[in-house]
């Protein structure tokens, strides 16, 4: 039973033009989200999170919205640069303890 | 500040095998978790530990165990591996408030059984 879903294994996005990376959960216990960005034989490495009493936070060019009626949240990435090329995962946990349930990952290639 | 140290970066064992793996937090971190990270079964929570006691647990096997030392160094241990054991673990480390929110990743060790 896949806790946190990314339905779109990967995605192609031009140079400059904004990068929209969606996951969705079915636990109603998660409240606390994260992203994170995971090149080939590297270790994840953290982006940005949200609070489940939040509905939006942004850090530079990575903005993550959550909407917990539908128990889906998204990252958007503007602009677009082909640095940013790489996995994307979604994470969530409850907020005891640093038990990360992890999504499947988008493969994102930004096009120069 | 160092980040989080894996050692060592990888790995070859034989099945039937046990194996050690070593992570090192960044400083002042107390907690530490492992992961495992397969292309069938994307990265998986295998344990957490939190001022030497273990806090939370995933769905592996007993084959599956760590410990952490009064410096917060964690080891893993695989006992009698088997080929589907083959994968990214992963050590994780985050501040010391038990709520923390993100946790930092080591680049990894990869072991192969063969």
């Amino acid at each position: 039973d896949q806790q946190v879903k990314q339905n779109s294994p990967s995605l192609s996005v031009q140079e400059g033009r904004i990068s929209i990376l969606n996951c969705d959960y079915t636990n109603s216990m998660f409240d606390y989200f994260l992203w994170y960005k995971k090149y080939p034989a590297e270790g994840p490495t953290f982006l940005i999170s949200i609070s489940s009493i939040k509905d939006k936070n942004e850090d530079g060019r990575f903005t993550v919205f959550l909407n917990k009626s539908a128990k889906h949240l998204s990252l958007h990435i503007v602009p677009s640069q082909p640095g940013d090329s790489a996995v994307y995962f979604c994470a969530a946990k409850q907020s005891y303890g640093q038990n990360f349930v992890f999504g499947p990952g988008t493969r994102l290639s930004v096009l120069p | 500040k160092a980040g989080v140290t894996q050692t060592p970066r990888y790995l070859i064992k034989t099945r039937g095998q046990q194996v050690t793996l070593s992570c090192s937090p960044i400083s002042g971190h107390r907690s530490v978790s492992w992961y495992q990270q397969t292309p069938g079964q994307g990265l998986q929570f295998l344990f957490e530990y939190f001022s030497e006691t273990q806090r939370n647990k995933g769905n592996f096997p007993g084959r599956f165990s760590g410990r952490q030392f009064s410096n917060s160094r964690s080891e893993m241990n695989v006992s009698t591996l088997e080929l589907g054991d083959s994968a990214l673990y992963l050590c994780a480390s985050g501040p010391s408030d038990q709520f923390s929110t993100e946790a930092f990743f080591g680049q990894g060790t990869r072991l192969t059984v063969v």
